[in-house]
């Protein structure tokens, strides 16, 4: 079975801390995402990756950066945390073509 | 740009009836995938059911079938012989490439409710 395992499941941080959401995928997958959720909104795409090194933004990736080093570890990273920032973070894989693969989520607290 | 749109926030279902949920979205390519994902309280995204643009047929698999109305950008989803295990958020997507990755456009959510 693919595994998603994100760092954290949950995580409170200060207003202006630089904050780390780590991802990590075991199945060689090309592609990789990170999603934020938020009531009445649905998921929505922060920014992705479809190869090492390679980055894309997403629909929201103001106050977001992201590192892919190794194909298996995708990061997010907010710059200086601010409370809208305070969500659900889900990170998802996917092999071309193939479905994507979520993790269990990191619920983010901004105080 | 494509959008997805689920217009019931909320659901609920006695358990052991039938239930739809609706979807529409908007597009103007011919060619994509829609997919149903459940979300339950633990907050693993699972994959209920994908369809294929291309095909005519609905998709099954076991108690959940999708009704798919291309000409009218429609894909409901029905869940036969609700169970307590069924009560989840439910998404709607749709899937595009870009950039060679596939991106998913995800709608608001349902959240069905499985009343004993």
């Amino acid at each position: 079975d693919v595994k998603v395992t994100q760092s954290s499941r949950y995580l409170v941080k200060r207003t202006g801390e630089k904050v780390f959401l780590e991802c990590v995928q075991d199945m060689d997958h090309e592609n990789m995402f990170w999603y934020r959720q938020d009531p009445g909104l649905g998921l929505r795409l922060i920014y992705f990756s479809y190869d090492v090194k390679m980055k894309e933004k997403g629909d929201i990736p103001e106050g977001y950066s992201v590192s892919r080093e190794k194909k298996e570890r995708f990061s997010l990273i907010l710059e200086s945390a601010s409370t809208n920032q305070t969500s659900m973070y889900l990170c998802a894989s996917t092999k071309v073509g193939g479905p994507q693969h979520f993790g269990d989520g990191t619920r983010l607290s901004i105080l | 740009a494509q959008t997805v749109t689920q217009s019931q926030p909320e659901m609920s279902v006695q358990e052991a009836e039938t239930v739809t949920l609706s979807c529409t979205y908007d597009t103007s390519e011919s060619d994509y995938y829609l997919f149903w994902y459940k979300q339950p309280p633990s907050r693993q995204m699972i994959l209920v059911i994908r369809q294929e643009a291309y095909k005519q047929q609905n998709a099954t698999e076991n108690r959940f079938s999708v009704n798919f109305q291309k000409a009218a950008k429609s894909f409901s989803l029905k869940i036969s012989d609700s169970q307590l295990g069924d009560a989840a958020m439910y998404f709607c997507a749709y899937r595009r490439f870009i950039q060679g990755a596939q991106k998913l456009v995800f709608g608001q959510g349902t959240r069905l409710t499985i009343n004993p």
